[in-house]
């Protein structure tokens, strides 16, 4: 059974502080682990996608891969209200289709 | 560039009547996914397509929903005899050949049935 865990939340972090996302994936040869950002009433949206071990920045944002632990997180730094929304992580199977996590609630408080 | 073009983005059915809900993947992509989320709920998978072809459908509910993609044309996901748990959002993504990339969703359709 291919499965996404994430912590449902709410997570509730001050603005300006570092909102941590954790993420665990069950299928060890997958390649790809994608986040996305959903707001209430809206679609889900591509924010970071990454392929290998480490860490990826963009902006704001950093990815950080464990393929060994089969462990992906999203840190966003200087939490801003507008980062209010539901992140989905997701991976890509063997066949490519993603699989994904029910997501976690992510509320930053001025 | 259009993005995942889905329409209506509102649909009221009285229970009963028929939802047609339809999909226009991004250019140049040809694999389209649709997906149903209730308030508060995560996705839930429903199905898989490439032109003329039906890949997965394994998320799909056995009875009243079909889809499908045709050569020309958008993808369309059609539910028969609503019931009022068929209300949900719809959200169709697009991926090039394969979803190795990520996927892109379209603004989805909310549907309401009454």
């Amino acid at each position: 059974q291919k499965e996404v865990e994430q912590n449902s939340g709410p997570l509730s972090v001050p603005e300006g502080a570092i909102a941590s996302l954790n993420c665990t994936y069950s299928d060890r040869g997958s390649q790809s682990f994608f986040w996305y950002r959903q707001y209430s009433g809206k679609s889900p949206e591509l924010i970071m996608s990454i392929y290998s071990n480490g860490d990826k920045e963009d902006g704001r944002f950093t990815a950080q891969l464990n393929k060994a632990s089969q462990y992906v997180s999203l840190l966003i730094r200087d939490s801003q209200p507008s980062d209010s929304a539901t992140y989905l992580c997701a991976f890509a199977d063997s066949n490519y289709q993603l699989i994904w996590g029910a997501g976690t609630k992510l509320i930053i408080k001025p | 560039n259009a993005g995942v073009m889905q329409n209506p983005r509102h649909l009221v059915r009285r229970r009963g009547q028929e939802a047609r809900l339809r999909c226009s993947p991004m250019k140049g992509h040809s694999h389209v996914y649709w997906y149903r989320q209730l308030p508060e709920e995560g996705l839930k998978f429903m199905v898989y397509l490439q032109k003329e072809n039906i890949i997965d459908e394994s998320g799909m509910p056995k009875e009243r929903f079909s889809a499908e993609f045709p050569k020309e044309g958008p993808s369309i996901l059609r539910i028969q005899q609503v019931v009022r748990g068929d209300s949900a959002a719809y959200f169709c993504a697009s991926s090039p050949k394969t979803g190795i990339d990520g996927y892109t969703f379209g603004s989805g359709t909310r549907l309401t049935v009454v």
